[in-house]
């Protein structure tokens, strides 16, 4: 089976600078990565993936993704924050190998709030 | 807009009301999944159906009923509700395979009264 974590439930960073979401996941064989962002009160927004290749993914809004594979982990990174950024962050994987159910697994959120 | 569209945006309903939630996508998408998000909660699968076809029902009350008449549209039939289904109901879409994720529509905010 596949499972998502996002340890944090809350990130607070002060606007310029860096920001760090962390996700940890577990699959059997090779993963394919999202991160999502939700505004209130609307759906969920693709961000960046990663399926192969270069480790360190780039996204929208400045985002960026690093792929660990030793350490299983796809943490969401940007360089420095906007109070615009605050929002829910989702991570979410499903297994790359055939015959896998299509469904993603989503975690269950970290809420960043970016401080003026 | 993200190609999914999701109607009404805000619902309430009594408890012994009948509605209907409505998804639509012209994205080319084969397989259309119906979410639960409440407060606090994680992301909640409920139904997943790939070209029609119901592939996923994960153990939701039978006062939900989906349906999918073609692939671009996908609706969730409601009656009965409780309180505690008042939450937001996300739709999204996605290539049959998932290669590239889903596509969200924005959501309809239930509150069952």
């Amino acid at each position: 089976a596949q499972s998502v974590a996002q340890p944090e439930d809350q990130v607070n960073v002060a606007e310029g600078n860096p920001l760090t979401v962390k996700c940890t996941y577990s699959v059997s064989g090779n993963p394919y990565l999202f991160w999502y962002v939700q505004y209130p009160n609307r759906g969920l927004q693709f961000l960046l993936k990663y399926i192969t290749g270069d480790n360190l993914v780039k996204g929208s809004y400045g985002f960026e993704a690093e792929f660990n594979k030793s350490q299983t982990s796809f943490h969401l990174k940007k360089p420095s924050a906007l109070v615009s950024d605050s929002a829910l962050y989702f991570c979410a994987v499903r297994q790359l190998s055939s015959g896998s159910a299509r469904q993603l697994t989503f975690g269950s959120g970290t809420q960043l709030t970016v401080l003026p | 807009e993200t190609g999914v569209t999701q109607t009404p945006r805000h619902l309430v309903m009594g408890m012994t009301n009948k509605k209907s939630l409505k998804c639509e996508q012209h994205l080319g998408h084969n397989a259309m999944y119906w979410y639960k998000q409440s407060a606090k909660k994680p992301l909640e699968l409920m139904f997943v159906y790939n070209f029609k076809e119901q592939t996923e029902n994960n153990s939701v009350p039978s006062r939900f009923s989906p349906e999918c008449p073609n692939s671009s549209h996908l609706f969730l039939h409601l009656h009965t509700l409780q309180p505690e289904d008042s939450a937001l109901y996300l739709c999204a879409s996605s290539q049959e395979d998932g290669f590239y994720g889903y596509t969200f529509g924005s959501g309809t905010r239930l509150t069952v009264v």
